[in-house]
């Protein structure tokens, strides 16, 4: 079946540094987005990007279906951003069904 | 943006009791969806509907009924509880032309 995998597993900045998050699947998607989860749990659309370039505020996600990979750039971090980022994928058929990956956990300290 | 909520938000049972989870969204979305989260499993989804009266088996859905009532409501049902379903439980909604999920804040289950 797909599978999606997120790197690195966690990371830990410093307030004001930039980060890097990558995905990558196994076979095409037709939907990708990138969810934000709380350390409470609460679970956050951030962008949807099946392919191409995205901006919202801080964030930028570029996918290349052809490569089956994705990424999320946060720039300026701020010790808000500590949480769970979530890859997910959709391959098509209207069920809309998503695979996730396992997340990358970022630590933003002050 | 969608507004999905769900209900109860923790819920603390005994194996073998019976549980239902609720979900309602306000949008008029299509499809609705309930998943599950577990340490080392991410998100996996369990059953989904594209409308009332429907519903369609994920890829987790052992141990598992669903209800879609209404295009609003959708439940999951646990009749006889296991600690195995212990998980934090997300409902999701989409509307029928785009692939975008909009979630809800989640219920924590905890079976002992």
């Amino acid at each position: 079946g797909q599978q999606v995998q997120q790197s690195p597993a966690s990371l830990v900045l410093q307030e004001g540094e930039n980060a890097e998050l990558q995905c990558n699947f196994s076979s095409t998607a037709t939907q990708l987005q990138w969810f934000y989860q709380s350390p409470g749990g609460s679970l956050v659309s951030l962008l949807s990007n099946p392919s191409g370039t995205k901006h919202t505020g801080r964030l930028t996600s570029t996918t290349v279906t052809k490569e089956r990979r994705s990424s999320l750039h946060i720039s300026s971090s701020q010790t808000t951003d500590s949480g769970t980022y979530l890859c997910a994928i959709g391959t098509g058929a209207n069920t809309g069904k998503l695979t996730f990956g396992h997340g990358t956990i970022l630590r933003v300290h002050p | 943006e969608a507004a999905v909520t769900q209900s109860p938000r923790n819920k603390v049972t005994v194996t073998g009791g019976n549980v239902t989870l609720s979900c309602r969204q306000t949008n008029s979305h299509n499809y609705m969806y309930w998943y599950r989260q577990d340490t080392g499993h991410g998100l996996r989804l369990i059953h989904y509907s594209y409308g009332a009266g429907n519903l369609q088996i994920g890829d987790v859905p052992d141990g598992y009924k669903a209800t879609r009532t209404t295009q609003e409501d959708f439940f999951l049902l646990l009749e006889l509880a296991s600690p195995s379903q212990t998980s934090l439980y997300f409902c999701a909604s989409r509307r029928g032309d785009s692939y975008e999920q909009y979630f809800g804040p989640g219920t924590r289950l905890t079976v002992l």
